[in-house]
């Protein structure tokens, strides 16, 4: 079966320091991966997807990039961290359309999320 | 575009009672729709689906969902309500099942003894 796992699950960090959140995903291959994030009292809000190695899409503009390194590796980063990327990371994976199996393209699967708080 | 609007940001309900949570999409293309659970501090979980067929969805722990085309409305209904049920509730559409899920904002249910 697939999972999903995301490290680490909380994290405080001081304005202007860096970040690395990481996230794998198992038992499939060529998925489709995304971060979102969840300020406290807000809706989801859609980062940055990936359909291969490589291909980044960014959603908006920020002060976050995402880079996926290996086919089910996806990594959120941030070279100087600002108060207003504190939040709830979730990050995120489907199955490519087409595929079969368990997990279609049509319904994504999150991991645990991450909690950042820059202070 | 795709857009989802939740009525009501927290829904109280007794312990037993019916639950009724609201989600209205805008979509361009026939839409799929989804609900998703987030307990606290946890990622989510998918509900329920809507995709093709049948418009009455049915998913884990007793909810189900009605998809109207007419009303562009997808609720998501349960009718007891149990203490375990409360948690935060986003329903969300994609056009055509793939990519850039949109999500509403979210409704929190609260159950009281």
């Amino acid at each position: 079966s697939q999972t999903i796992h995301q490290w680490p699950a909380t994290l405080v960090q001081p304005v202007g320091s860096p970040l690395s959140l990481e996230c794998t995903v198992e038992g499939t291959s060529n998925p489709n991966l995304y971060w979102y994030r969840q300020a406290a009292g807000r809706g989801l809000q859609l980062l940055f997807y990936s359909v291969g190695i490589g291909q980044i899409s960014s959603e908006v503009p920020q002060n976050l990039s995402a880079s996926r390194p290996q086919d089910r590796q996806f990594i959120l980063s941030s070279k100087k961290l600002l108060l207003s990327d504190s939040g709830f990371y979730l990050c995120a994976w489907n199955a490519p359309m087409g595929t079969g199996g368990r997990a279609s393209g049509n319904t994504i699967y999150f991991g645990e999320g991450s909690w950042l708080t820059v202070v | 575009a795709q857009s989802v609007t939740q009525l009501g940001s927290h829904v109280s309900v007794s312990e037993g009672a019916l639950v009724l949570l609201r989600c209205n999409y805008s979509s361009s293309v026939p839409p799929y729709l989804f609900w998703y659970v987030q307990y606290p501090n946890q990622g989510l979980q998918l509900l329920l689906k809507y995709t093709t067929g049948a418009t009455l969805v049915k998913g884990i722990n007793g909810f189900e969902a009605e998809f109207k085309k007419s009303e562009t409305s997808f609720h998501l209904t349960k009718p007891s309500a149990h203490m375990s049920d409360a948690a935060e509730y986003f329903c969300a559409v994609t056009p055509g099942g793939f990519q850039k899920l949109v999500f509403g904002t979210g409704t929190r249910l609260l159950v009281s003894p």
